[in-house]
């Protein structure tokens, strides 16, 4: 049963351009969801794509964009990068509708480091 | 608006016990997690408590208050792989998507 995987594992930007982050959620798993997670920080909730459309998002600019496609992997896209937007960004899925123990399963992360 | 809060860092030595804390003002409530994560990797799931009272699993217990938005992760027997950051995390209102908010994390330091 795989996991959830995401790629690259690390990426090096300069200001200013544009980098792409792909996941693939757990197996049976329809729901992802991207949080930012800066160094000695917690997890913080960016958007979550269902059924290919963007159900919730929190406070991050439109500079964050995302996509779902039909086998429920997922991109988030982040535009004209700045210094602050070096963080680890990690994936989690889930399963819509589920609740109780069921929680979110998370990727090993993308580390972003923007020069 | 969302606040959880925890004490940043904790030391403890091998064997003892610790328990981390956790204080929580949300719109809105549907059971309080608690991660741990290793530095540099994912969070992987401890445990869950959505009713008040003790929950237990092994070596690790968390208990909730929800008239008092309060929550603690008990580690036993303290092992040294036990050093990690602990993150508590309360779900969002039930609208069948899982949306967690978390708190900054305490970074639990066990020595020999």
């Amino acid at each position: 049963d795989a996991g959830v995987t995401q790629s690259p594992t690390h990426l090096i930007k300069t200001r200013g351009q544009q980098v792409t982050l792909r996941c693939s959620p757990k197996s049976g798993h329809d729901t992802v969801s991207w949080y930012q997670q800066a160094l000695g920080q917690g997890p913080q909730f960016i958007f979550q794509y269902y059924e290919e459309e963007e159900r919730q998002r929190g406070n991050f600019p439109d500079r964050f964009s995302g996509h779902q496609f039909p086998n429920y992997s997922s991109e988030l896209n982040v535009n004209a990068l700045l210094l602050g937007d070096s963080a680890l960004y990690l994936c989690a899925s889930s399963l819509y509708g589920t609740s109780g123990t069921d929680t979110q399963y998370f990727g090993p992360g993308t580390r972003l480091t923007v020069l | 608006g969302q606040n959880i809060d925890q004490p940043t860092e904790m030391t403890a030595t091998e064997g003892a016990i610790v328990q981390i804390n956790c204080t929580y003002q949300t719109s809105g409530f549907n059971g309080l997690f608690w991660y741990q994560q290793h530095a540099g990797e994912a969070p992987t799931f401890l445990s869950y408590n959505v009713l008040d009272g003790l929950e237990e699993k092994g070596r690790f217990s968390s208990f909730l208050s929800r008239s008092k938005g309060y929550s603690y992760l008990l580690l036993k027997e303290l092992q040294m792989k036990d050093s990690a950051s602990y993150l508590c995390a309360v779900r969002d209102r039930d609208t069948g998507f899982q949306k967690l908010v978390f708190g900054t994390g305490t970074r639990l330091l066990v020595s020999p």
